[in-house]
Formats: C-alpha cells, sequence, structure tokens
C-alpha cells in the first residue's frame, strides 16, 4: 500500500513570496490533514478535509493560507505572502475517516522563508 | 498555553534496558491518547493508542499506562533496541472532537 505522498520535500523562498504544497493521501482515505511543525514543537492541525468538504479550519491563518481538496482526493496548501515564522515542516496526513483513531503521515515538505 | 506536555526534550537508555517516556496533559476533556514516533526526514508514525476508558494497553514490546486523575500517561519500551532511537510525540483528542493535540516531543536515544 502506498503511503501518503508530499511534493516537494524542500523548499526556499524569500518573504512576501508564495509557496504551495501538494498532497496525494492513502488511496480511499476520505479524511486529510494538514499539520505546520515548527522547530521544536509538536505538529499543529492546521485544516481537516472530510472528502471535499473542511471540517476543521479554526487554526488556519486565512489572511494567507489557503487549502483546498477538489475532487476528494489530492489537496494543495498555499502560503501567500509567506512570513519568516511560516518556515517549518509541513505535514499532510490522512485516516479513513474523520474519527479514525489512526492517520498516516507523509515525510512532510520543509520551508524555509527568509 | 499547551495542553499536551513532554516535559522531557531527551531520554538517553542503554539497550535491553526500559525506556519510560512521560506525557502530562491539562484539558480533562480529552479522551483518547495516541503516541507516535518519529525518524529524521520522515513523517510521524502511529505507534500506539489508550482510550480514557482504560488504563494500560500493550502491543509487544510497547506498553501505555494511563493515570487520568493524574492527567497523566506514560509509554514503555522493553527491552529498548537501537532502532527505537527517534522523537516519540504523545498526542490526546478530545471527546466529540476530532483534532489530534500533540507535545512537543521527546527525544529518545538507545544505547547500543
Amino acid at each position: 500500500e502506498a503511503g501518503v505522498a508530499q511534493s516537494p520535500r524542500y523548499k526556499i523562498i524569500e518573504k512576501r513570496q508564495s509557496v504551495a504544497f501538494w498532497c496525494n493521501p492513502i488511496s480511499g482515505h476520505a479524511t486529510l490533514y494538514w499539520y505546520q511543525q515548527i522547530l521544536g514543537q509538536g505538529p499543529k492541525l492546521l485544516i481537516q478535509f472530510q472528502n471535499n468538504g473542511v471540517v476543521d479550519d479554526s487554526q488556519l491563518p486565512k489572511d494567507r493560507f489557503s487549502a483546498e481538496r477538489l475532487k476528494g482526493v489530492d489537496s494543495t496548501l498555499k502560503i501567500q505572502p509567506a512570513k519568516l515564522e511560516d518556515s517549518a515542516v509541513y505535514l499532510c496526513a490522512s485516516s479513513l475517516e474523520a474519527r479514525s483513531n489512526e492517520q498516516y503521515f507523509g515525510p512532510g515538505t520543509r520551508l524555509t522563508v527568509t | 498555553d499547551q495542553q499536551v506536555k513532554q516535559n522531557s526534550p531527551s531520554l538517553s537508555v542503554q539497550e535491553g534496558r526500559i525506556s519510560i517516556l512521560n506525557c502530562d496533559y491539562t484539558n480533562s476533556m480529552f479522551d483518547y491518547f495516541l503516541w507516535y514516533k518519529k525518524y529524521p526526514a520522515e513523517g510521524p508514525t502511529f505507534l500506539i493508542s489508550i482510550s480514557s476508558i482504560k488504563d494500560k494497553n500493550e502491543d509487544g514490546r510497547f506498553t501505555v499506562f494511563l493515570n487520568k486523575s493524574a492527567k497523566h500517561l506514560s509509554l514503555h519500551i522493553v527491552p529498548s533496541q537501537p532502532g527505537d532511537s527517534a522523537v516519540y510525540f504523545c498526542a490526546a483528542r478530545g471527546a466529540g472532537s476530532y483534532q489530534l493535540t500533540f507535545g512537543k516531543g521527546t527525544k529518545l536515544s538507545v544505547i547500543p
């Protein structure tokens, strides 16, 4: 079974630029999550999708972050414009359903904003 | 306001001995707890979990203990192996919530 795929693995941008991350969840997983993990911290949920609908985006900085999951499969997370404090690893995870006890994580995208 | 706390940033243990990783939480609405393991440059991997209706769950070398009155859980690894060297995250989920709240992690080093 293929795992959660993410690209790119690394990205370096200057502040005020925009960036997009892509995630392909495990086949058949209805729920998809985007997390932000700042160095030395645990992952923090940014947004959760159930199929192509948003379940929870309460911690997503909506003035600069956006995410979509068209067709309920792949998802993209965008930051525009980026700030220095956005430097982090962005993790995508998926699970069979919203209340699944186990989430499967991708390898993450390490973003550095200079 | 950290609702899930892992107060030990790192832990070193000799191979073959027991590793004990601790986690405290403040939110009494949490009803499900999970441990994730993370190797460098990889995403976290689910390890073991426990519901608040239990006080112990065991899976091979891994056992999680939950003390609800103390709002404390611990992960025991016996015997520890060098391949267990990783960062361990404690996570919690509230009743009726889909969201996981993670601690900052504890880096375990198992010395051969």
